[in-house]
């Protein structure tokens, strides 16, 4: 059983360009939630989704920022117009209810 | 927001038991306790989660005080790859939300040869 994946693992993008995300969750695992990590800081959480819907959002930035998790494919965190700000690396974790189990995470460096 | 405490760092001589404490006094009766660490820039790995009784895995062991407001981690023999930074969480559940997970700033255990 695979674990969570997630990619691409590192990703540099130019100030004002869209960032993509995605997270495919363990498998039978219908929970996705997503966190970021600023440099020396602990995991902080964004957003929680099940499939096709969005649970609890309170840790996002209400602009530029979106997250979805369709019936098919993985979970795909957006970040649009990304700013130098947004540079941290994002955790994504899936769970079949409770205990949840993090990918390798994806390194954004906007220059 | 956390609602645990931990010490921001600890060491560890090779070979030794860790003991990583975790204050937790405003948990909430129906909230488990769960330990996470993060090896280097890595994605947190599960550790152990509890309730109330005491439980031990393969990595660990987690007592869990009687009144619930303080928790140890306990790894039995460690390992310079032991060395990580350790989270002691409360799980929160909310009538519309999921599992949120508090990451504060964990315990940063230095494993020493």
């Amino acid at each position: 059983n695979a674990g969570v994946m997630q990619n691409p693992r590192h990703l540099v993008r130019r100030r004002g360009q869209e960032a993509r995300l995605r997270c495919s969750p363990m498998k039978g695992h219908s929970h996705v939630y997503w966190y970021r990590q600023l440099p020396e800081e602990g995991l902080k959480f964004m957003v929680y989704l099940q499939k096709e819907n969005i649970i609890d959002e309170s840790g996002m930035p209400k602009e530029r920022f979106s997250a979805e998790f369709p019936k098919e494919g993985p979970s795909i965190l957006r970040i649009q117009q990304v700013v130098r700000g947004d540079s941290a690396a994002y955790f994504c974790a899936s769970s079949p209810l409770d205990t949840q189990y993090f990918g390798p995470g994806t390194r954004l460096t906007v220059l | 927001d956390a609602k645990t405490t931990q010490p921001t760092s600890m060491d560890c001589a090779e070979g030794r038991a860790a003991n990583l404490p975790c204050n937790h006094s405003t948990i909430s009766g129906n909230e488990y306790v769960y330990w996470y660490r993060q090896i280097h820039s890595q994605g947190p790995q599960y550790i152990i989660h509890g309730l109330k009784n005491n439980e031990t895995n393969e990595m660990a062991s987690l007592i869990i005080t009687e009144d619930r407001k303080s928790s140890t981690l306990i790894l039995p023999h460690a390992t310079l790859r032991d060395t990580a930074v350790y989270y002691c969480i409360v799980r929160v559940v909310g009538l519309n939300t999921g599992n949120q997970f508090y990451f504060g700033t964990g315990t940063s255990l230095t494993v020493i040869p």
